[in-house]
């Protein structure tokens, strides 16, 4: 079955610096991927999304980039602070029918 | 305006008796997903609507899962016969329509099976 996998399961990384997250897709009929960031005992929000049109997206800190062809997406976070901290899921989507979830990232951002 | 609502926000039950969890999705948004994170996991797919009909099952763990929803507003997960593995918190999301649009989130139900 559509199957997302997302690595490091854990990162921790040093106020300022750049944190990466990775993730690769199975079902090639994906064209939809967003991030959502979930911070301690709330619910999940969106942050970030791209579809297979776009090699990458930017906004302000996040980037998120798209290789089609390795079924490969990852997400850029420059100059992290501490509320970035946080678990960061990727997911990929084909038409909306279904969302598939990476297993999670847990980012530490120390000051 | 109002977000995703879900009730109850915690729920202990014994084993072996019927639960119902609801989900209000945001006014307007036709597509509701429901998933299930356990402790320290992530987001895994049970079921999806698009407005009443729910064109993808597949990712109810067993038949004792189901979910409806009617009006094709709010919606209702039902786990029959709990076991202690259902722990976790169920999580509803709703959209604007299908196809790959943000999905906005529930605050979940904590399900706890002693």
């Amino acid at each position: 079955g559509e199957n997302v996998e997302q690595h490091p399961s854990t990162l921790s990384v040093q106020e300022g610096d750049s944190a990466v997250i990775k993730c690769t897709y199975s079902d090639s009929a994906s064209n939809y991927f967003p991030w959502y960031k979930q911070e301690l005992g709330k619910r999940p929000q969106l942050i970030i999304d791209i579809r297979s049109n776009v090699g990458e997206k930017k906004d302000q800190r996040i980037a998120v980039t798209l290789n089609k062809t390795a079924k490969h997406f990852s997400l850029h976070i420059t100059e992290t602070q501490p509320e970035d901290s946080a678990v960061y899921f990727c997911a990929a989507s084909t038409g909306g029918f279904k969302t598939i979830f990476g297993a999670g990232t847990r980012l530490f951002v120390k000051a | 305006g109002a977000g995703v609502s879900q009730s109850p926000s915690n729920k202990v039950t014994e084993k072996g008796k019927d639960v119902e969890l609801r989900c209000d999705p945001i006014s307007g948004h036709t597509a509701l997903y429901w998933y299930r994170q356990s402790l320290g996991q992530g987001l895994e797919f049970l079921i999806y609507f698009q407005g009443n009909s729910a064109p993808d099952k597949s990712g109810l763990p067993s038949d004792r899962f189901s979910a409806e929803r009617t009006g094709g507003s709010v919606s209702t997960l039902t786990i029959q016969r709990t076991q202690q593995e259902d722990s976790a918190v169920y999580l509803c999301a709703s959209s604007w329509n299908q196809g790959n649009y943000e999905q906005y989130f529930g605050p979940g139900t904590r399900l706890t099976v002693t």
